[in-house]
């Protein structure tokens, strides 16, 4: 079973602050992608990463796939209230569109 | 706009009375999915259906049914809920691809068996 572990579970910063967390496996992944997911509300995709060693940015977030496909790094520069909510990782798994979620992250940016 | 809708958002019920939470999607999606949500637990696979007529069951499938006659429609059916089927369910849908597309996400139904 290919299991993603996301770090750290709870995050609570001031506004301003910059983070990083993480995803982690011990199995090789195709590809990863990030969601976030408001209270009340279904995961949005962020990003998918899918080279490894690929950086990609959404504005102040910057994703980052391992070298080896196995973890990736969310960083965000200068985390803002909006910022708040459970962030996930996941990836494919099987050969049917299937995708393993990890636990998320769940950061709370303070004003 | 592109969306996957799932009704009712909230639903309180008694144990052992079937109930059908829908899922529709407007993107001519092959691939849905349901998946339930828990604390600590993260979110669990019950069923998929990669397309008509074609599902299979996920990580947790004790206890729900699933049917695929359309394309944009992908109900959730428990013939008899039990308390232990309190969750936050989440049906989602992708044009598919081996898992590399991204899913869209409906909204949400809370469920509370009682």
């Amino acid at each position: 079973t290919q299991l993603l572990e996301q770090s750290p579970q709870f995050l609570s910063i001031q506004e301003g602050e910059n983070l990083t967390v993480y995803c982690n496996s011990s199995s090789v992944f195709s590809s990863l992608q990030w969601y976030r997911q408001e209270p009340g509300e279904g995961p949005v995709l962020l990003v998918t990463v899918v080279t490894g060693g690929e950086v990609k940015k959404l504005k102040r977030l910057t994703f980052q796939f391992g070298d080896a496909r196995k973890d990736s790094s969310l960083h965000i520069t200068a985390a803002q209230p909006g910022d708040t909510g459970l962030y996930l990782c996941a990836g494919p798994t099987g050969a049917n569109s299937k995708l393993t979620f990890g636990k998320g992250i769940t950061l709370s940016v303070r004003p | 706009e592109a969306q996957v809708t799932q009704n009712p958002r909230y639903l309180i019920t008694v144990t052992g009375k079937k109930l059908t939470v829908t899922c529709s999607q407007n993107m001519n999606h092959e691939y849905m999915s349901w998946y339930r949500q828990d604390p600590g637990l993260g979110l669990r696979q019950i069923y998929y259906s990669m397309n008509v007529e074609v599902t299979d069951k996920g990580d947790v499938p004790e206890g729900y049914k699933v049917s695929r006659k359309e394309k944009r429609n992908f109900p959730l059916i428990l013939e008899s809920p039990s308390p232990n089927q309190t969750s936050l369910y989440f049906c989602a849908s992708t044009r598919g691809g081996g898992g590399r597309r991204g899913y869209t996400f409906g909204s949400g139904t809370r469920l509370t068996v009682v």
